[in-house]
C-alpha cells in the first residue's frame, strides 16, 4: 500500500536553532501534501497545504515565516521550523495525497520536536 | 462550513466487549467520510472510508462503520475489542476543497 516516510522521527535542539523535517510519498506521486501539528491529547491542527511547484497556503494564524514549506517535487515537502523555541515543540505530521478526492490521505508516522 | 463531533472524549471497554465511537458530521453534500487510528507517538493508520454506495462499510482490524445520512452520523463499531486496540480515534469528512477535517478524537482504554 502506499507509504509516506517522515523524517526524522524525533529531534531535540536548542532554542534559536532550525529544524528541517522531511515528508517523502514513497510509492505515489502526491500533488498535495498537508502539515499538521498536534499537542498532546488534541486533534490534529491543519497548519498548511502543500502543493508542487508552488507556494503553501497557511491556516490562519500560522506564521508563514515560522514554518517555511518546500514542495520541490510530487514526492518530497520539508517543513523548516525557523529560529525554533520552547513553545513550537510539539508533533509534527505530514501527508500526502494523490489528488482524487475520494482517496484518502496518507500519513507519515510523525515527528516529534523537543525544543529546549 | 464542514465539521466534525466525536462526543466521547474518553471511552473505557473491557477486552471482548463491543465497542462503538460515535462520530457527527456537518457537511452540505454528500460527504466523503473516514476513521484513523492513531497509536501514542505514531502517525495515523486508516481504518475505513465511506464514499457512497453501501452505508455499512467494511475495514481492517474487525471494524465497521455505518453511514446514516439522516442522523449525519458515521459511527465506528468492533464486536469484540482487542488489547491492542487501545489507542486515539479520529473521524474525518474531506471537503470538496480536498481539505481534511478532523474530529477532537475519542482515547480508548481496553481492560484486561
Amino acid at each position: 500500500g502506499a507509504v509516506v516516510s517522515q523524517h526524522p522521527s524525533w529531534v531535540i535542539c536548542k532554542s534559536g536553532t532550525s529544524v528541517k523535517i522531511e515528508c517523502r510519498s514513497l510509492d505515489f506521486q502526491a500533488t498535495t501534501m498537508f502539515w499538521y501539528r498536534q499537542f498532546p491529547k488534541q486533534s490534529l491542527m491543519l497548519m498548511a497545504t502543500s502543493n508542487e511547484g508552488s507556494k503553501a497556503t497557511y491556516e490562519q494564524g500560522v506564521e508563514k515565516d515560522k514554518f517555511l514549506i518546500n514542495h520541490a517535487s510530487l514526492t518530497l515537502s520539508t517543513l523548516t521550523v525557523t529560529s525554533a523555541h520552547p513553545e513550537d515543540s510539539s508533533f509534527y505530521i505530514c501527508s500526502a495525497f494523490a489528488g482524487l478526492s475520494n482517496q484518502p490521505q496518507h500519513f507519515g508516522d510523525g515527528t516529534r520536536l523537543s525544543i529546549l | 462550513a464542514q465539521s466534525v463531533t466525536q462526543p466521547d472524549i474518553h471511552i473505557t471497554v473491557s477486552e471482548g466487549a463491543s465497542l462503538e465511537l460515535r462520530c457527527n458530521y456537518s457537511y452540505g453534500a454528500t460527504p466523503y467520510l473516514f476513521w484513523y487510528v492513531q497509536s501514542p507517538g505514531q502517525g495515523l493508520q486508516l481504518l475505513l472510508k465511506y464514499f457512497s454506495g453501501d452505508t455499512l462499510v467494511q475495514g481492517i482490524k474487525g471494524f465497521e462503520a455505518e453511514f446514516k445520512r439522516s442522523q449525519s452520523s458515521f459511527n465506528l463499531r468492533k464486536p469484540s475489542v482487542h488489547w491492542s486496540d487501545a489507542a486515539e480515534y479520529f473521524c474525518a469528512v474531506v471537503s470538496t476543497g480536498n481539505q481534511f477535517y478532523f474530529g477532537t478524537g475519542t482515547s480508548l482504554t481496553v481492560i484486561p
